[in-house]
């Protein structure tokens, strides 16, 4: 059983166009996150949910809207993408808030825009 | 706010050295501190933590000490096998603006040939 699981694996798609990630946990966590990761492995927190409400929200584009209809589920939805978009989009889990437990990543989401 | 620095990799090691993956902090209070592992193509995951000074965190060989007086959080093992390959993240966390978060080093990349 996978812990967090994201969908999909691998996304390529065109500039200007508007695509979604999905994710969902069956650990019971009560917080849910986006990490994104550049190529040079730098990983950057992007929200934080905690029982569907936003706790975190860091200095993203408007472009980037979070999406929390159980606390099961964390989705993100990207408008008019752009090139720089272009990392890997990790989902993660924790029991709270802030990471003071064990943070549970999913296997990440490749995003390349051309 | 809170910070972890680690050493730049990549670190290159022969089967069977010593390793030493420096990190260390800058948080207010008591942060718990963490090593994630990023194995290629995979998502995060916890290697060890420790939640205060004093404690070592021990998992699969490696280890690390929570040093409150140097801030640091160093991870070492003495003896690397080529499956260690991966990338190593640094992390604690600790209080900011009134909120845990959760904050992560840049990472260190592990090279070990046989």
């Amino acid at each position: 059983d996978t812990a967090v699981s994201q969908t999909p694996k691998y996304l390529v798609t065109q500039m200007g166009n508007d695509k979604s990630i999905k994710c969902e946990q069956n650990l019971g966590h009560d917080t849910m996150y986006w990490y994104k990761q550049d190529s040079k492995k730098f990983l950057k927190i992007m929200f934080s949910y905690n029982n569907k409400e936003l706790i975190i929200n860091e200095t993203v584009p408007n472009r980037f809207s979070p999406k929390s209809p159980d606390k099961a589920h964390l989705n993100l939805h990207i408008n008019s993408l752009e090139l720089g978009d272009s990392a890997v989009y990790f989902c993660a889990s924790s029991q709270d808030g802030g990471g003071r437990n064990t943070i549970y990543f999913g296997e990440g989401s490749w995003l390349t825009v051309v | 706010g809170n910070s972890v620095t680690q050493m730049e990799g990549p670190v290159t090691l022969s089967e069977e050295a010593f390793l030493t993956i420096n990190c260390t902090y800058t948080a207010t209070g008591y942060p718990s501190l963490f090593w994630y592992v990023q194995y290629p193509g995979e998502g995060l995951q916890l290697l060890l933590k420790a939640t205060k000074a004093d404690d070592k965190g021990s998992n699969k060989g490696f280890e690390a000490t929570y040093r409150k007086e140097t801030t640091s959080f160093h991870l070492e093992k003495g003896s690397v096998q080529v499956s260690d390959s991966a990338v190593y993240f640094c992390a604690l966390s600790g209080v900011s603006g009134g909120s845990y978060i959760p904050t992560f080093g840049r990472g260190t990349s592990l090279i070990v040939h046989p």
